[in-house]
This record gives structure tokens, sequence and C-alpha cells, in this order.
């Protein structure tokens, strides 16, 4: 089955600087890959989200860029501010069953924006 | 206007209990999951249901088997709980193989 690895597991920047995560898959079927933020005591909530025909997305200060030769994917996000404090996970799925997508999510990472 | 709702919120047992757990969704969604995340944050799926197919994860124990009243709810059903069935337990809906949006949770503590 798929596996996902997540670098690094905890992050810490200065407000205002750029933050990079970067994961890497198993499963060379895969063609879905979701970013979620995870703040404390509430569930993931997807921030952006790529598929494997394209090999950039951005939304305002969050890009991914995916790169499925050497299958592995990673969120950019620029001028970081305290609220983007929180637990990053990244996740891949084939999409391949009846049953929508099973997502294979990475450990997570924690970020810290220092003010 | 609550997307993905389980309850209930906190849920305090007894080894050997069985509980369940319900979660709806309004989005109008044909997917629904199950998902644990355990103490060290890690998440991992549980099923995939939808009324073409229940997909389930050959890690989950038996003891849990999810029940859909209909296209909008997805209830998780645990017998005989474990000490380390303890986590925090996400309901999660999708269209297809759209985007999956998450409930707030629900931490199950066994003791």
């Amino acid at each position: 089955g798929e596996n996902v690895e997540q670098h690094p597991s905890t992050l810490s920047v200065q407000e205002g600087d750029s933050a990079v995560i970067k994961c890497t898959y198993s499963d060379s079927a895969s063609n879905y890959f979701p970013w979620y933020k995870q703040e404390l005591g509430k569930g993931p909530q997807l921030i952006i989200d790529i598929r494997s025909n394209v090999g950039e997305k951005k939304d305002q200060r969050i890009a991914v860029t995916l790169n499925k030769t050497a299958k592995h994917f990673s969120l950019h996000i620029t001028e970081t501010q305290p609220e983007d404090s929180a637990v990053y996970f990244c996740a891949a799925s084939a999409g391949t069953s009846n049953a929508g997508n099973m997502l294979t999510f990475g450990g997570g990472t924690r970020l810290m924006v220092k003010p | 206007d609550t997307a993905v709702s389980q309850t209930p919120k906190y849920l305090v047992t007894q080894m050997g209990n069985d509980k369940s757990i319900k979660c709806e969704q309004n989005l109008g969604h044909d997917t629904m999951y199950w998902y644990k995340q355990d103490s060290k944050k890690f998440l991992k799926i549980m099923f995939s249901y939808n009324n073409k197919e229940l997909i389930i994860n050959e890690t989950v124990p038996n003891r849990f088997s999810p029940k859909s009243p209909d296209k909008a709810h997805l209830n998780l059903h645990i017998n005989s709980l474990e000490l380390g069935d303890s986590a925090v337990y996400f309901c999660a809906s999708s269209l297809n193989t759209d985007t999956q949006y998450f409930g707030p949770g629900t931490r199950l503590t066994v003791l």
C-alpha cells in the first residue's frame, strides 16, 4: 500500500519568512495530493490540493509543487503570519476505488511562526 | 450551517463497553469516511463508504463497524472497547473523489 513520509516534523520560522514542508510517496498510481491544516482541538481543514496532471498550484500565499518522477511534493507558505501556526499534513491517494479517496497521510509538521 | 458534524465531542468509557459515534453531513456528498488520530497525531483511514462500496482498512479490528442509515450519516460502532482504542476519531465526507471535508472530531478515552 501507499506510504507517505513528511519532513520536517517541527518547523519554527520568524513572522514574514517562508516555510517549506516536503513529502514523498511510494505508490506511483497516486494521483491526488491534498494538504490539510489542523489547529488545536479542531478537525483537519483543506488548504490546497493538486492532481497529478499539473506540476504546480498557487493560492495567494500558499503553493504546492509536485514532481511525479521523483514521487515528491512540497508545500510553500510565503510571508508567514502567527495565525499560520498549526500542524500541517500532506496526503496521497490513488482514488481507484468506487468509494472515494482513501487518503494516506504523512506524519504531520508542527509549524510555529514567531512574531 | 455546520458541514460535517459529530456527536459526542468527548466520550469517556470503561474497557469492554460498546459505544457509537455519530456523523452527519449536510453537503450533499455521496461518500463518507472515518479516520483515527492517535496520541502522536498520526491520521489513519479506517473506512471509506458510499452506496457502491465499503472499503475497510485491513488493520482495523472487526470490533469496529460503520453503519449508514442514509447518505447523510455514517455512524461508527465499537464493540468491546480496549485501552488502545483511545484516540480522536474524525468523520469526513466528499463528492466521489473530490475534496474531503472533516468533522470536528470525537475524543474517545477508554479507562
